[in-house]
């Protein structure tokens, strides 16, 4: 079966640098994919991972180990905008479909 | 702004109706997908259509479910006989490469 793991919440203060880990294990796995969702909102795409390292856009990087299953996303400078839930995705099959982890409901606080 | 808009914005049916939802790209582009997200959980790929036909669909696209092109633009998902559990978001999303999806704003759908 497809399972990813992320952590269900996390808190951290404003100019803070918070890291959203992510596992997973995954049949035709082709890359990892992160989206930020505001409530009520849709998915917004952040970053894409294909090989292993580290991929970095403004304020957020994001890094792969396919060797471990693993990645991260990292936030720096954080901003209260940045309050919102983050979701790794695998990106399958050749891209495609993504296969969405739980979420990640992060609250910056003041 | 929005890669792709979709309509209706909201739709309530009752049990058993069926219900189409359109998703309308920006531009021209390859790969098309559809998402459904339950309220308060994870986004479940439904299914992806590549080059006017369907590239791959999970277990809940069951028979219940299509997805056309009907007039090369418009993209639609339909629904032939909704359920209470068929209460979610929908998203369309637009892919140029698969690897990098963009979401369109949702449809929130409600069957009574």
């Amino acid at each position: 079966g497809q399972s990813l793991e992320q952590p269900s919440e996390v808190t951290a203060v404003e100019g803070a640098i918070v890291q959203i880990n992510c596992t997973y294990q995954t049949s035709g796995f082709y890359g990892l994919s992160w989206y930020q969702q505001h409530d009520g909102g849709a998915p917004t795409f952040l970053s894409y991972n294909g090989l292993d390292g580290l991929e970095e856009t403004g304020r957020f990087s994001s890094f792969l180990s396919r060797s471990d299953s693993y990645g991260y996303l990292l936030l720096q400078e954080l901003q209260m905008k940045d309050s919102a839930s983050y979701f790794c995705a695998v990106v399958r099959n050749a891209g495609n479909m993504l296969t969405f982890g739980g979420g990640t409901r992060l609250m910056v606080k003041p | 702004e929005p890669e792709v808009t979709q309509t209706p914005s909201h739709q309530v049916t009752q049990m058993g109706q069926e219900v189409i939802l359109r998703c309308v790209p920006i531009s021209n582009h390859l790969y098309f997908y559809w998402y459904r997200q339950i309220l308060g959980q994870k986004v479940e790929f439904l299914v992806s259509f590549y080059n006017n036909e369907i590239s791959e669909k999970s277990e809940i696209f069951d028979d219940q479910f299509s997805v056309e092109r009907p007039d090369g633009s418009n993209f639609t998902l339909k629904i032939r006989s909704t359920k209470l559990e068929d209460s979610a978001m929908y998203f369309c999303a637009r892919a140029d490469i698969g690897e990098t999806q963009y979401f369109g704003p949702g449809t929130r759908l409600l069957v009574l």
